[in-house]
């Protein structure tokens, strides 16, 4: 199986910084690579399919690119409603997630 | 508005059993793949398993084959996930999701149900 590991696992950041997560998978998976969003107590929610498109209605600040084994999700402005955990997937089957990176303020 | 309601969840005994049901909502349920994924208290997003369309071919993660079936009714707009010998390390909320169309992965979750495994 694919083995998906993000980085890192903590971000402590500030509003208005510019942050990037890391995300690389054990095996090339083209860019079949997506980004979701989880806030404490609630389901997560789709950010970026195939490495870079962005899903209707996420703001423009979130962008991803890579592709092969290395893929990066960045926030260009952070805004107090992207303070949250994230994870990256790989969806050739089997489908795996990251292990999250939390978000926090500084 | 696509809508995916979780029920089923619960306090079990390990080698016990538990059914989960998801009802859909908002969509053309019979033309989507969909899966269930879970997430252990305090712990990141593991898949679990996913049902397509047409030949509904099943998969499942390691952790559950064997022990977990996944099954739909497209008549009742409904998901099921069959839970048996479950173990300790099963307890998690459980998310029904639906799988995109084309390019897309998982784009719709329901808001989960809780499974709790203790003596």
């Amino acid at each position: 199986d694919i083995q998906m590991t993000q980085s890192p696992s903590t971000l402590s950041a500030s509003v208005g910084d510019r942050v990037s997560i890391a995300c690389r998978a054990s095996h090339s998976i083209s860019s079949w690579l997506a980004w979701y969003q989880q806030k404490p107590g609630k389901a997560p929610k789709l950010l970026i399919y195939k490495a870079s498109i962005l899903e209707n209605g996420v703001p423009s600040r979130f962008s991803g690119s890579g592709s092969g084994t290395e893929f990066t999700l960045t926030i260009s402005s952070l805004q107090p409603e992207d303070f949250a955990t994230y994870y990256c997937q790989q969806y050739n089957n089997p489908w795996t997630f990251g292990q999250g990176t939390k978000v926090e303020i500084k | 508005e696509v809508q995916l309601v979780e029920s089923g969840g619960g306090l079990v005994e390990p080698g016990g059993s538990l059914r989960l049901s998801c009802v859909a909502s908002g969509f053309h349920f019979s033309t989507y793949a969909m899966n269930w994924v879970r997430q252990a208290p305090g712990k990141g997003l593991e898949w679990v398993s996913t049902i397509v369309t047409g030949d509904n071919a099943l998969y499942y993660d390691d952790s559950v084959r064997g022990r977990f079936t996944i099954s739909r009714d497209n008549a009742k707009d409904s998901l099921y996930l069959q839970m048996n010998s479950l173990r300790a390390d099963d307890t998690a909320v459980y998310y029904c999701v639906r799988y995109g169309h084309g390019d897309v992965p998982f784009d719709y979750w329901g808001q989960g149900t809780v499974v709790t495994v203790s003596p």
